[in-house]
């Protein structure tokens, strides 16, 4: 049973556009959410986070945008720019289990970004 | 601050052999986690401790495999008899405390089993 989906395995966009990338849950107790980038041969490091009671946070060039009526967040990457080629992974945890907050990941999508 | 390390980064070995991985990390971090990344998939969390007790261990095959985390510092986790679905990165990673969304991930060790 897949709670976190990335139904895009892959996205390439070209330098300086945006970048969207798309995840979708299923589990209503989720309330947290985060992104992580993934380089080749390295461990994931944080990118960004959404708490449900909020439906965007921003961090310079990265955006993400919480639908929680459609169980569905975004990442929004503007502008895009070579560094950003990586695997990104959406996360989800459910902050109400008393600090063991286990994190549930979606499948990941690598992004290209062509010069 | 050094981050979370692990070792061997890659290992590759036959279909029922054994194989520990060894993880240290970041120093403070009471919380440690071993997640498994098959090819194509997300991390999926394997065991989670808090100092040297088990908190989370509900996806952990405990048929084959086993995890300790001895004085609550260094965590080792052990596969035997190992099988070919096994390949895959596995990834330790270290919070504080009740900050598990604020993990750090150390860079995994590739395991081959064929």
């Amino acid at each position: 049973d897949q709670q976190v989906k990335q139904n895009s395995p892959s996205l390439s966009v070209q330098e300086g556009r945006i970048s969207i990338l798309n995840c979708d849950y299923t589990n209503s107790m989720f309330d947290y959410f985060l992104w992580y980038k993934k380089y080749p041969a390295e461990g994931p490091t944080f990118l960004i986070s959404i708490s449900s009671i909020k439906d965007k946070n921003e961090d310079g060039r990265f955006t993400v945008f919480l639908n929680k009526s459609a169980k569905h967040l975004s990442l929004h990457i503007v502008p895009s720019q070579p560094g950003d080629s990586a695997v990104y992974f959406c996360a989800a945890t459910s902050l109400r289990g008393f600090g063991n907050e286990k994190l549930t990941f979606g499948t990941g999508t690598r992004l290209t970004i062509i010069p | 601050e050094a981050g979370v390390a692990q070792s061997p980064r890659y290992k590759i070995i036959e279909k029922r052999q054994s194989v520990a991985f060894w993880c240290n990390p970041i120093s403070g971090h009471a919380t440690l986690y071993w997640y498994q990344q098959i090819l194509g998939q997300g991390p999926k969390l394997l065991i989670q401790f808090q100092n040297n007790g088990v908190v989370d261990d509900s996806q952990l095959p405990k048929d084959r495999f086993s995890a300790e985390r001895l004085k609550g510092v260094d965590s080792t986790l052990k596969i035997q008899p190992a099988k070919l679905e096994d390949s895959a990165v596995y990834l330790c990673a270290s919070s504080l405390p009740h900050r598990g969304t604020e993990a750090f991930f150390g860079q995994g060790t590739r395991l081959t089993v064929v």
